[in-house]
């Protein structure tokens, strides 16, 4: 069965930093573009960034995360990570880890639970 | 960035009914188009990719259409499994751009 399974969110003050994981199973992991998507409370969904797989490393951001945000992925470990530094109260959201439909494309075929991230002091 | 634009935000409906959301693309993405439906609480999950193309064990009452910028969802009888929130997506180009959803509520 597919799965991904997002852990590290929490409670952050302003200006603080955050890592986010993302444990992926039951598919080959590194062939597949991956990609984090947010949701505000009571609002809709936001992309934040993304990664190609297939051995492309390429890595796109929404301007608003563009310079704060950092997308990685271990392909030994399964595992895709967002480094979030300069939190600000607008980045207060449920974080979903989601996997791409293929390397390129970021049509999203499976979702994590989701990590909640509360930026307040 | 590639505007997308849902209509209508929220839309009252009954057990049995015909319902049509509707998307909007700022400009033309061919094809590239996702259909996703969220529930409170839980994840987005893909209900149609490729503007038309059915995910497997999605119910066949789904269906969308549209190509270029103009762009459909169906349902077309309603049932008490689909009141939800339904998102469109682009993937065309970054950055992925969301509609702003619709909301299917009990009439």
């Amino acid at each position: 069965e597919v799965q991904l399974l997002e852990s590290g969110g929490g409670l952050v003050q302003p200006g603080g930093s955050l890592r986010l994981s993302c444990a992926a199973s039951g598919f080959t992991f590194s062939t597949y573009a991956m990609s984090w998507v947010r949701q505000a409370p009571g609002k809709g969904l936001e992309w934040v960034s993304s990664l190609r797989g297939g051995g492309d490393s390429s890595t796109f951001y929404a301007d608003s995360v563009k310079g704060r945000f950092t997308i990685s992925r271990d392909n030994s470990k399964n595992t895709l990570y967002l480094q979030m530094n300069s939190l600000g109260a607008e980045d207060t959201a449920v974080y979903y880890c989601a996997k791409g439909i293929d390397y390129i494309y970021q049509c999203i075929d499976v979702w994590g639970k989701g990590t909640t991230v509360t930026v307040s002091s | 960035d590639i505007q997308m634009t849902q209509s209508p935000s929220t839309l009252s409906a009954s057990v049995g009914d015909r319902v049509t959301i509707t998307c909007r693309a700022g400009q033309t993405i061919s094809t590239w188009l996702a259909w996703y439906q969220q529930k409170p609480g839980k994840a987005p999950n893909l209900l149609i990719q490729k503007a038309s193309s059915l995910e497997s064990g999605v119910p066949s009452r789904f269906s969308g259409s549209g190509s270029g910028t103009e762009f459909t969802l169906s349902i077309s009888s309603l049932q008490p499994d689909d009141f939800a929130t339904y998102y469109c997506q682009q993937y065309y180009t970054y950055p992925v751009t969301f509609g702003g959803g619709t909301e299917v509520e009990i009439k």
